[in-house]
C-alpha cells in the first residue's frame, strides 16, 4: 500500500485563523479524501479531493469553510478556514490506487486544536 | 438510525478468547465492506475487505449476509495486541465514499 504522509501532526489555533493541512503520498494515486474524526467519534468524509477539478463534497461540508487543493496525483490540501473550537478534530486524509478495489488507505492525521 | 451501526462496546475478554463483532447496514445498495483497526491516537488501517462469500486471514474471520444486512468479524485465539477499536465500513456500489460504524473497542485481558 501507499506511503502517506501528513503535515502538521498537531497544531493548536487561534478561532478564527485557518490551517491549510498536507498531504503527500509516495506514488501516484486516482482517489484523495479527506476525513474528519472528533473526539470519540468515528470518521466522517468531508470531500473526496478530485485531481484537476473541484473536490466533491458531502452534505454538511462546504469550499468556503473546508477548501481543498488537489494539484496533481500524489498531493493535496485541506484548509480548515475561519476556525472555532468545534473543528477541533483529528482530519485524516485516505487513498485509492485506483485498483479494481475500494480499499482506502489512511494517513497518520493532524490532530487540530482549536482554542 | 445510522447507515451503518456497532454496539459500542467495550468488549473485555481473556487471552485466548474467540470473540465476535456484528455490524450492521441499511442502505441496500452498499455493496462493498470493510474492517479496519484503529489503535488509540492512530490512524484506522485496514484489517480485512469483506467478500460475499465470506474470507479468512489467520485468525480473522469476516462474513457477510446481505439477507439481513450485516457483516461480522471473528476473532479467535485473541492477543493482547488485538485490543483496539474494530470499525465496519460499508461503501456504495460503484462509488468510493466510505461510510464508517461507531467502532467496537476490544480489550483482550491477560
Amino acid at each position: 500500500s501507499a506511503v502517506i504522509s501528513q503535515k502538521p501532526s498537531r497544531d493548536i489555533c487561534q478561532r478564527g485563523t485557518s490551517l491549510t493541512i498536507q498531504c503527500q503520498v509516495d506514488s501516484q494515486v486516482t482517489m484523495m479524501f479527506w476525513y474528519r474524526q472528533q473526539p470519540g467519534q468515528s470518521l466522517t468524509l468531508i470531500a473526496t479531493a478530485n485531481q484537476g477539478s473541484e473536490a466533491t463534497y458531502e452534505s454538511g461540508f462546504v469550499i468556503d469553510k473546508f477548501p481543498i487543493s488537489r494539484p496533481n496525483l500524489t498531493f493535496s490540501t485541506l484548509t480548515v478556514s475561519n476556525m472555532s473550537p468545534e473543528d477541533s478534530s483529528i482530519y485524516l486524509c485516505s487513498v485509492n490506487s485506483g485498483s479494481s478495489s475500494y480499499e482506502q488507505y489512511f494517513g497518520p492525521g493532524t490532530r487540530l486544536t482549536v482554542t | 438510525r445510522k447507515e451503518v451501526e456497532q454496539d459500542p462496546g467495550p468488549f473485555n475478554v481473556p487471552e485466548g478468547a474467540t470473540v465476535a463483532f456484528n455490524c450492521t447496514y441499511s442502505n441496500s445498495a452498499s455493496q462493498s465492506f470493510f474492517w479496519y483497526r484503529q489503535d488509540c491516537r492512530k490512524e484506522p488501517k485496514l484489517l480485512m475487505s469483506v467478500y460475499s462469500s465470506g474470507n479468512e486471514d489467520g485468525r480473522f474471520t469476516a462474513q457477510l449476509n446481505r439477507a439481513s444486512q450485516y457483516i461480522s468479524l471473528l476473532i479467535r485465539d485473541s492477543k493482547l495486541s488485538d485490543s483496539a477499536t474494530y470499525l465496519c465500513v460499508a461503501s456504495t456500489s460503484g462509488t468510493y465514499k466510505y461510510i464508517f460504524g461507531t467502532g467496537t473497542r476490544l480489550k483482550v485481558l491477560a
